[in-house]
């Protein structure tokens, strides 16, 4: 069956320090993995896809297939950054698995 | 542009009540996905429509849980003889490419 684990619950980090946000999964399919953020009082929309292999907001995540994880990761962290942040798997009818979600506080 | 709305934003029902939760899509968005949100948890699947066609209704908890889409646009999620369990934040996302779900607000449901 498929998984998402985020391990981290909460996470907190200085402004300017480096942020990496834990994911990993479970599936035995060719994986399709994205990040989605939701900020204060906002919606839930999506960060980045693997598959585009882009940086948004200054934030990357690599698919590391060995180590079936996809890690969220910034150098230097920004007070905007603040936000709720959910790893999620796509399987089947591009139905998506969430994990339970990391809250990074980043501190100024 | 307006993006996925829901309706109502909140909602309290007794227990044994029934509720309608309403989604409307951004317009000419294909795909329309229901999710269950716990307090303290991720979105889990519920159902999925493509147009008109629920093609996938596996993450429905009971049958007390039915989703409908019957023009291919608004969608109306129906909960009947709710449970204390059924309280959650329900999500209704819509897409026209497998890359990107565009969420709406969400309804949060507190049955008492």
């Amino acid at each position: 069956a498929q998984r998402v684990t985020q391990p981290e619950k909460l996470l907190s980090v200085f402004k300017g320090a480096p942020v990496e946000l834990k994911c990993n999964y479970s599936y035995s399919g060719s994986p399709e993995l994205f990040w989605y953020v939701q900020y204060s009082r906002q919606r839930l929309q999506l960060l980045l896809r693997h598959i585009s292999r882009e940086s948004i907001k200054g934030f990357t995540a690599d698919l590391n297939k060995g180590e079936t994880s996809f890690h969220l990761k910034k150098p230097f962290a920004q007070e905007e950054d603040s936000a709720m942040y959910y790893c999620a798997l796509m399987w089947g009818n591009e139905k998506l698995t969430f994990g339970t979600g990391t809250r990074l506080t980043i501190i100024p | 542009g307006a993006g996925v709305s829901q309706s109502p934003r909140y909602k309290v029902a007794k227990r044994g009540q029934d509720v309608a939760l309403r989604c409307d899509p951004i317009s000419g968005h294909v795909s329309l996905f229901w999710y269950q949100q716990a307090l303290g948890q991720g979105p889990e699947f519920l159902t999925y429509f493509q147009n008109e066609a629920q093609l996938d209704k596996s993450g429905l908890p009971s049958d007390r849980f039915f989703a409908e889409r019957p023009e291919g646009s608004v969608s109306t999620l129906k909960i009947q003889r709710t449970q204390q369990e059924d309280s959650a934040v329900y999500l209704c996302a819509s897409s026209f490419s497998r890359y990107e779900q565009f969420f709406g607000p969400g309804t949060r449901l507190t049955v008492l």
